[in-house]
């Protein structure tokens, strides 16, 4: 069980949009520490997506998008692509534990 | 560039030791903390602990102390991540990854290096 709360999957036709959330509590998210986010395709090392909560690094397509509100944050894909089919995970820092990982949110572009 | 190259897999028995390195490259590897993540087959990522090359001062995940050893040195760029006897249940694969602050996010990760675990 991870301190830091996603859904198992999400799903999406090409075009659309879907979110992802990570839903924390008050020594994580809720403390006022950031999120970060991470792309990890089949195979290969997770990649830098969003991070402090809505900041993309240089390369990252404006497609991806970050928010954080109270103790959740949501990571949000507009204009899906197939080559956006990965897992996701959030990333934050916890007072009690140290800097945690979500339990990954595969998504599935149908 | 900035790279983090790892060593290669490994195949070891229960009860063995073991020492992972990663190399970075294109940047001064002491102004930024590595940190070590692990990734069980089919399983999410853990963060192991971090490393400032610097000082070689280390924050351990609670749950990881006592079990890994992590080290750096900075004079050939490289950190390490070591076990002095392991076990089936340590198979996974592990990260390394560079980092700002110990709190902080991971902006460039290694390749990853697959540890097997069998007797």
């Amino acid at each position: 069980q991870s301190v830091l709360t996603q859904p198992p999957s999400v799903s999406g036709a090409p075009g659309q949009r879907v979110t992802i959330s990570c839903t924390g509590s008050s020594s994580n998210i809720g403390a006022g520490s950031d999120v970060h986010w991470y792309q990890q395709l089949p195979g290969t090392a997770p990649k830098l997506l969003i991070y402090a909560n809505r900041n993309r690094p240089s390369g990252v397509p404006d497609r991806f998008s970050g928010s954080k509100s109270g103790t959740s944050a949501s990571l949000a894909i507009t204009g899906l692509q197939a080559e956006d089919e990965a897992d996701y995970y959030c990333q934050s820092y916890d007072s009690s534990l140290f800097v945690v990982f979500g339990g990954g949110t595969k998504l599935t572009v149908l | 560039e900035v790279q983090l190259v790892q060593s290669g897999a490994e195949v070891k028995k229960p009860g063995e030791s073991l020492r992972i390195s990663c190399k970075g490259s294109g940047y001064n590897f002491a102004t930024y903390w590595i940190s070590w993540v692990r990734q069980m087959p089919g399983k999410g990522l853990e963060l192991l602990g971090r490393i400032d090359p610097s000082d070689s001062y280390i924050h351990y995940n609670p749950s990881f102390r006592g079990h890994v050893t992590i080290s750096a040195d900075k004079s050939i760029s490289t950190a390490f991540l070591q076990w002095s006897s392991l076990k089936a249940s340590d198979t996974a694969i592990y990260y390394c990854a560079r980092s700002t602050d110990y709190r902080d996010y991971d902006d460039y990760w290694g390749q990853g290096t697959l540890v097997t675990v069998s007797s």
